[in-house]
């Protein structure tokens, strides 16, 4: 069955770029999200790519996909201690309707 | 609403008890999913509905498990005979359609089984 993939940790100071990587084992992905939960919170939907594009930026977002490779990585730029939280990487599968997670990266900002 | 409802937000029960868990998706959308999340992983599916109908049911663990959304807006997760290995966050999500690509989680439930 499908895969999803993530380091589970991550940790950098206020002011540098954090990079989440990921890789994903369905070659007919549709979709590919990135979501942040925050503790005891649900997921908010941070970003997406359609999987014939390799680049979406959004704000201090970036988004780069390597569909050869099934690599699939989020920048954030200027990382702030508030973007401190759990960030899970999800894939579509052939169709649009469910969603297969990663286990999720947690990223700790410190100031 | 403005977002996605679940209700309660926490639910502890004891092993063999009947639970019911309940979402309120957003007004309008007709596509509504049911996810786990235990601790330390990410969320897996359960269920999809589109409107009333279970379009894919396949994320059920075992016929412990079901979900109904009679008149295609609310829906209620229910589990029989609990286990101690229910134990989970309970994510629900809905989106405007099948086809659209943004969905929309609610807080979800936490439910202990003791």
């Amino acid at each position: 069955g499908e895969d999803v993939e993530q380091s589970l940790f991550l940790s950098v100071r206020e002011g540098d770029s954090s990079v989440i990587n990921c890789t994903y084992t369905d070659s007919s992905s549709t979709y590919l999200y990135w979501y942040k939960q925050e503790p005891g919170a649900g997921l908010q939907l941070l970003t997406y790519i359609f999987s014939n594009m390799d680049m979406k930026q959004d704000q201090r977002l970036t988004v780069l996909l390597n569909k050869k490779d099934k690599h699939l990585s989020l920048r954030i730029a200027d990382t702030q201690t508030g973007d401190s939280a759990i960030y899970f990487c999800a894939e579509s599968g052939s169709g649009y309707s469910t969603l297969t997670f990663g286990k999720g990266t947690m990223l700790l900002v410190s100031p | 609403g403005a977002g996605v409802s679940q209700t309660p937000s926490n639910k502890v029960t004891e092993k063999g008890k009947y639970v019911e868990l309940r979402c309120d998706p957003i007004s309008g959308h007709t596509a509504l999913y049911w996810y786990r999340q235990s601790l330390g992983q990410g969320p897996e599916f359960l269920i999809y509905f589109q409107g009333t109908g279970a379009a894919d049911d396949s994320g059920l663990p075992n016929d412990r498990f079901f979900a109904v959304r009679p008149e295609g807006s609310v829906s209620t997760l229910k589990i029989q005979r609990t286990e101690r290995g229910d134990s989970a966050m309970y994510l629900c999500a809905s989106s405007p359609g099948p086809t659209n690509t943004e969905a929309f989680f609610g807080q979800g439930t936490r439910l202990t089984v003791v």
